[in-house]
């Protein structure tokens, strides 16, 4: 089965900056990655998806890529603000079969005034 | 957008009793429903598939007998957590997908936290 790995410190970061979020997977390469926002007692919240052709993804703020050499995706948001702050989990196919998600275990960020 | 509706949103249950979570998806039709688990400051873990119409499919670990699922309808799926224990509290959260072309990501209900005291 698939292996996920975010960073599992929070990222502090100052307004206006760029936050860049990291996402490893250790075996097959995934048809397709996803990423999502979590805030405290809700559920996850789609943001972006990115497909194994496509090296590149934007989305407003959003920039996502996909390395299927590296087995890396990073997640930018660009002049970030306070409202930014939360969990931000990766998702890929459980298996190349089938349509069920595995999570990451988030990367927490805080993006201080 | 699609939209996923899930009740209760909190619910404290006595040790031994059972409790149902409801989840709906309220614009579109969802012939599959995903049942998550998630313990605090760990990610979502996939618990079972529910197919309407059919028998849900469940994750290796996940016992079928105490994690009954009902997918009656095209729109409605329920998960009952039979004879709870302080061990099953914890934050369940469902998710499905519309067929919309070009909609791929998939919508989350807003879960459920449990209690078992």
């Amino acid at each position: 089965s698939q292996k996920i790995e975010q960073n599992s410190e929070a990222l502090n970061i100052q307004e206006g900056k760029t936050a860049t979020l990291t996402c490893n997977y250790t075996n097959y390469s995934p048809a397709y990655l996803q990423w999502y926002r979590q805030d405290p007692g809700r559920g996850p919240v789609f943001l972006l998806l990115i497909r194994e052709n496509e090296k590149e993804k934007r989305k407003e703020r959003l920039k996502v890529t996909f390395d299927t050499t590296l087995k890396q995706s990073l997640f930018h948001i660009t002049a970030s603000q306070p409202a930014d702050s939360a969990t931000y989990l990766c998702a890929l196919p459980l298996n190349n079969a089938g349509n069920m998600l595995t999570f990451g275990g988030g990367t927490r960020l805080m993006v201080k005034p | 957008g699609a939209v996923v509706s899930q009740h209760p949103s909190r619910v404290i249950c006595k040790s031994g009793t059972s409790v149902k979570i409801e989840c709906r998806s309220l614009d579109f039709q969802a012939t599959t429903m995903f049942w998550y688990r998630q313990f605090p400051k760990q990610s979502l873990m996939l618990m079972a598939t529910s197919n309407e119409g059919s028998k849900a499919t469940y994750e290796q670990g996940v016992e079928k007998d105490k994690f009954l699922i009902n997918h009656a309808s095209l729109t409605l799926s329920t998960l009952t957590v039979t004879s709870a224990h302080p061990e099953d509290s914890s934050f369940y959260i469902c998710s499905a997908r519309d067929g919309t072309p070009g909609n791929y990501g998939y919508t989350f209900g807003s879960g459920t936290r449990l209690t078992v005291v």
